[in-house]
C-alpha cells in the first residue's frame, strides 16, 4: 500500500529541546518537502529537497534543520532556536519538483 | 513579490448548489495550477491540474477554469454536497529552474443540507 506516512500525529516539546518529526514514503518519489501550517493560515514551506544527499532552505527555515540521506526519509528536526514551534507540520512528495505534491497526515507540535 | 489570494471568508451554500471558488495571483505567470482539498487536521488531498494552455478542466462534479489573461483560476463544485465541505487551497507553478511551490491560503465551503 504505498502512501506517505508521518509519525507521531502529537508532539510535546519542552523548551530548550529539540524533537525530531518522521516522515517516510514508499511511492519512489525523487523530491520531499516540509511545510508548516498555523491556524487559519497557510502552507508555509520550511525546506524541500530534489534528491538525495541534496536539500534547499523554503521560506523559513530558520530554528529548522533537515537531512536526506535515503530516498525514503526526509526526517524535520525542530530545534531550540525555533521560538514558536507550535504548529501543524506537514511532509510531501512528487515525483519531480514541481509535481503533483501527495500529504502525509501531518504531526501537530505542541510546546509545553 | 509572487501573491496568491483566495477568500478568506468562508463560502457557506445549500446542497445542490453550485459552489464556485476563487484563486487570484500576482506577479508571475505560472505554468499550470493545481487545486487540493484540505479537511481539519489532515493534509491536503490533490484534486485537479490545469495548464496555461487549457481554459477548463472537468472531473466528475468539478470544474476548474483557468484564465491567463485576468490572472485567475475558478473552481467550481456542482450538485454540492455536505461531504464537499472542507477547505479548497489553490496552488499555481511556475515552471524552470528550481521554482519553490507556493500555495494559497484556501477557501472554506461549508455546505449546509
Amino acid at each position: 500500500d504505498g502512501g506517505i506516512t508521518q509519525s507521531p500525529k502529537y508532539l510535546f516539546r519542552k523548551e530548550g529541546q529539540n524533537v525530531t518529526l518522521s516522515c517516510e514514503q514508499n511511492l519512489n518519489h525523487d523530491a520531499m518537502y516540509w511545510y508548516r501550517q498555523d491556524p487559519g493560515q497557510g502552507l508555509r514551506l520550511i525546506y524541500y529537497s530534489q534528491i538525495v544527499n541534496d536539500f534547499q532552505k523554503g521560506d523559513i527555515a530558520e530554528g529548522y534543520s533537515v537531512s536526506r540521506e535515503k530516498k525514503e526519509s526526509f526526517p524535520l528536526t525542530v530545534t531550540s532556536a525555533q521560538k514558536n514551534p507550535t504548529a501543524f507540520y506537514l511532509c510531501a512528495s512528487s515525483i519531480r519538483l514541481q509535481e503533483t505534491q501527495y500529504f502525509g497526515p501531518g504531526t501537530r507540535l505542541l510546546v509545553l | 513579490s509572487q501573491k496568491i489570494e483566495q477568500n478568506s471568508e468562508a463560502l457557506n451554500i445549500q446542497e445542490g448548489k453550485t459552489a464556485t471558488l476563487t484563486c487570484n495571483y500576482t506577479n508571475y505567470s505560472p505554468a499550470y495550477l493545481q487545486w487540493y482539498r484540505q479537511d481539519p487536521g489532515r493534509g491536503p488531498v490533490f484534486l485537479l491540474l490545469i495548464r496555461e494552455n487549457e481554459k477548463e478542466k472537468r472531473k466528475e462534479r468539478l470544474k476548474v477554469t483557468f484564465d491567463t489573461t485576468l490572472k485567475q483560476s475558478l473552481f467550481h463544485i456542482t450538485a454540492s454536497q455536505p461531504a464537499d465541505s472542507a477547505t479548497y487551497l489553490c496552488a499555481p507553478h511556475a515552471s524552470g529552474g528550481s521554482y519553490i511551490p507556493t500555495f494559497g491560503r484556501g477557501t472554506s465551503l461549508i455546505v449546509h443540507p
